[in-house]
């Protein structure tokens, strides 16, 4: 079945450290995306890539990197720059391009420091 | 103000009742998603407009351009359908806008 993988679904980290989440899709979408949920407030886009090896800030991309060497893969680092990581990290998918092309998402992962 | 606005945050409702849950948003926003979150946390796309009704089983979505209005109903709730109600609105780049969410609760 076609969809979306992310892992883990629960990450801790320590102060300090860096952590990959991984996102993983196999509907040969183009376009892929990293969004952030906090309690209570709406998904803010971290990433966003439309084609392999390119990729663009979102409205919170402060602390964040990410890469897009592979079309099925968009991993996100958190690095330690980021001070409040603690959230729900969800991945998505589209056509870019398309006209009326619904997102898919993955399960998300929740992320909590130690 | 929140480019996306969704009312009301909570709905709690018997069993069977009609559901409606509102989504008004500003101008630049081409499209409007309709995303449905379960408490495991994982999104699933409802639906994806940009003008008059769409309809899927007992879920309905509408919207009014001229009104910058977007509405989703649901039919003969269920239980089941308890879950977060989130609409989003397409700024273009396949950049989306969020609204907060609407939590629905159906008790049976």
């Amino acid at each position: 079945d076609g969809g979306i993988t992310q892992s883990p679904k629960y990450l801790f980290r320590k102060e300090g450290q860096n952590v990959t989440l991984s996102c993983e899709q196999n509907l040969n979408h183009d376009a892929m995306y990293w969004y952030r949920q906090d309690p209570g407030q709406g998904l803010r886009l971290i990433y966003y890539s439309q084609i392999v090896n390119d990729f663009q800030k979102g409205d919170i991309a402060e602390g964040y990197s990410v890469s897009r060497e592979k079309k099925e893969s968009f991993p996100l680092t958190v690095t330690s720059a980021q001070k409040n990581p603690t959230a729900f990290y969800l991945c998505a998918s589209s056509n870019a391009g398309a006209i009326n092309e619904k997102l898919f998402f993955g399960s998300g992962t929740q992320l909590s420091v130690l | 103000k929140n480019e996306v606005e969704q009312s009301p945050q909570n709905l709690t409702a018997q069993e069977g009742e009609f559901i409606t849950i509102n989504c008004s948003y500003s101008v630049g926003i081409s499209a409007l998603h309709w995303l449905q979150q379960h408490p495991g946390g994982g999104i699933v796309s409802l639906f994806m407009l940009s003008s008059g009704k769409k309809k899927h089983g007992r879920l309905i979505a509408t919207i009014n351009i001229q009104e910058k209005h977007s509405s989703l109903h649901i039919t003969a709730s269920h239980p089941r359908d308890s879950a977060v109600y989130i609409c989003a609105g397409e700024q273009g780049a396949q950049k989306l806008v969020f609204g907060q969410g609407t939590r629905l609760t159906i008790n049976p």
